[in-house]
């Protein structure tokens, strides 16, 4: 059975700072995992997805993640937060057959 | 050139009615999702058609019933809407073929039961 835990239900950053959005998952074969951003009052938009090629995955507007399979973890990072990336942030996870299973989501606040 | 279009994007209306939203996708995908987004923003997904073929089809109420003409139409149709039913709905497909397909999503259709 596959999961995803965020850690982190808001994160607040200043504009111009780096911001960690944390992702654990827990899956029972060699998973896909993605990140997608949720603007307000918007549909869902890819930012990036792991699917076992490079561990380092670099996504749209500057965001980039890790793969860590020793950690099972999946971390979204950008070096330098724009005021545009306040969103929510979901953390997916994929095994097989295109089924997904969403995190709870991270809010992610910047401020000026 | 909207990849993935549902309509209504607002539907109000009061609780005992039956509504329909609709969904359409133009990238040619062989798969189509429905998704309800609670009002703590989790997202769960509901059902699944792969070639107008029902293959996910978690527990729902049978009140919720997807229709499919054709590949690239999903429509849900709900009936004797209840309360509990109010949250955002979204519509995704893929392209099936190997793992790690990603699911490009809707706007979202926002119901509302009074």
């Amino acid at each position: 059975a596959q999961s995803v835990t965020q850690l982190d239900s808001h994160v607040s950053v200043s504009e111009g700072t780096p911001v960690l959005l944390r992702c654990n998952y827990s899956s029972s074969y060699s998973p896909s995992l993605f990140w997608y951003v949720q603007h307000p009052n918007k549909g869902l938009q890819l930012l990036l997805k792991y699917t076992s090629a490079a561990t380092l995955v670099k996504g749209i507007n500057g965001f980039e993640a890790e793969f860590k399979k020793s950690e099972t973890s999946f971390h979204l990072t950008k070096p330098s937060a724009h005021m545009s990336d306040a969103a929510e942030y979901f953390c997916v996870v994929s095994e097989g057959y295109s089924t997904l299973t969403f995190g709870k989501g991270t809010m992610l606040l910047v401020s000026p | 050139d909207t990849a993935v279009s549902q309509t209504p994007k607002y539907l109000v209306t009061q609780m005992g009615n039956d509504k329909s939203i609709k969904c359409e996708q133009n990238l040619g995908h062989d798969t189509m999702y429905w998704y309800k987004q609670d009002s703590k923003k989790f997202l769960k997904i509901m059902f699944s058609y792969n070639n107008k073929e029902l293959i996910i089809n978690e527990t729902v109420p049978n009140r919720f019933s997807p229709k499919s003409p054709d590949k690239a139409h999903l429509n849900l149709h709900i009936n004797s809407l209840e309360l509990g039913d109010s949250a955002v709905y979204f519509c995704a497909s893929s392209q099936t073929s190997g793992q790690g397909r990603e699911q490009y999503f809707g706007p979202g259709t926002r119901l509302t039961v009074t």
